[in-house]
Parts: C-alpha cells; sequence; structure tokens
C-alpha cells in the first residue's frame, strides 16, 4: 500500500533531551512537510523540502532541525532549543506541481516531561 | 497570503446536506482553494480543490462564487463519520512552494 507513515505514534520525552520523529513516504513524491499542531488550533509548518538535500524553513522553525539525504525520508529533529515542544506533529508530502495535493501521515503526539 | 474565514462550529442532522461555508475576499486569480479534513487526532485528509469552476468528486461537492470570495462545501448526506473539523485553505505559492496555510476550521458535528 502506497502512503505516508509516521512512528511512533505517541512519543514521550524529558525536557532536555532531543528527540527525532520519522517520516516515511512511498508515494515516490519530491516534497515533503513539516507541520505542527497544538491543541484547538490549525497547523503550522516547521519545514518544507521540494527535493533531496534542500529543505526551506516554514513559519515556526525555530528550535527544531530537519535532513533531506533520500526523497522517501523526511526526519524532524525536536531540540532543547524548542521552548514548548509538546504538541502534534505531522508530516506531510506532495508532487511538486503547483496545484499538488498534500496527503498526510497519522502523525505523531510528543509530550515532553 | 489569502486568508479564509469559517465559522468555528456548525451541526448538521445525519443523512442530511452539510453545508459548510468559508470566506476569502482577498484571494488572488492564480490562488486555489483547497478543502481537508481532520477527525479527531488523525492526519488531515484531502477532500476538494478549485479555481473556479465548482467541482465534484465522491466526496463532496465545492461551490464557489463567481467573483471567488467566497465557497461553500457540500457533503450532500452527512453520516456520523463525517464528524470532524474541517478547513478551508487558499494555497499559498512561496518561493514554488506548494504551501498550505491552515487556520481554526469549522468542527462539524453530525447528530443522529
Amino acid at each position: 500500500d502506497g502512503g505516508i507513515t509516521q512512528s511512533p505514534k505517541y512519543l514521550f520525552r524529558k525536557e532536555g533531551q532531543n528527540v527525532t520523529l520519522s517520516c516515511e513516504q512511498n508515494l515516490n513524491h519530491d516534497a515533503m512537510y513539516w507541520y505542527r499542531q497544538d491543541p484547538g488550533q490549525g497547523l503550522r509548518l516547521i519545514y518544507y523540502s521540494q527535493i533531496v538535500n534542500d529543505f526551506q524553513k516554514g513559519d515556526i522553525a525555530e528550535g527544531y532541525s530537519v535532513s533531506r539525504e533520500k526523497k522517501e525520508s523526511f526526519p524532524l529533529t525536536v531540540t532543547s532549543a524548542q521552548k514548548n515542544p509538546t504538541a502534534f506533529y505531522l508530516c506531510a508530502s506532495s508532487t511538486s506541481g503547483y496545484t499538488d495535493t498534500q496527503y498526510f501521515g497519522p502523525g505523531t503526539r510528543l509530550t515532553v516531561l | 497570503d489569502a486568508k479564509t474565514t469559517q465559522p468555528p462550529s456548525m451541526d448538521c442532522a445525519e443523512g442530511r446536506a452539510a453545508n459548510l461555508p468559508c470566506n476569502h475576499s482577498t484571494i488572488s486569480g492564480n490562488e486555489y482553494v483547497y478543502w481537508y479534513r481532520q477527525i479527531h487526532s488523525q492526519g488531515p485528509q484531502y477532500i476538494i480543490h478549485g479555481l473556479k469552476n465548482n467541482e465534484t468528486n465522491e466526496m463532496a461537492s465545492l461551490i464557489i462564487t463567481e467573483d471567488r470570495k467566497s465557497s461553500t462545501l457540500i457533503l450532500p448526506h452527512a453520516t456520523l463519520r463525517d464528524t470532524a473539523v474541517y478547513y478551508c485553505i487558499v494555497r499559498v505559492v512561496r518561493n514554488a512552494g506548494n504551501m498550505l496555510t491552515f487556520g481554526g476550521g469549522t468542527r462539524l458535528m453530525v447528530k443522529p
């Protein structure tokens, strides 16, 4: 089955620790995205990547880092510099055309204790 | 960036049509209107999109006004499984990117 997978679904970390969230897609999509969602809020863009080995900051990139070494993978690291890391993190992908539809993974809920 | 305005919540009776409005009065000529929905604690699901013509697919219909300043998503026969937050989004192009800007959405509650 084609799709986007995120792991794990729930993640707990102690304050001050870096944590990496996984996102994998087998849709052969060029573009991938990371969003953050806080309770009762819409999604906010953290980082996006249009092509392998290239990525751009979104609206709330501070305290986060990404890499795009493979087309299929776009891991997100939440660093200790992120002041309020507890949130629901969503990964998405799309082909690179102007009117492309983004398809989302199931999300990872990160709780920092 | 064109912004959207949606009512925060709506109710609909099961089996009836759900009509979800969206205002996007500052939309540009080359910006598309997208609709997604998000069931609690899941990733958003694409529903439909359009530029200026009305669109229909197996999930819903999208009606865009002639001046493109507003649109309506129609779920023709709402079921309990359609209970979700519905997001109306206007596409933003940034550095040839494919951005989506999500607002607060409309929380649709389908009731028996």
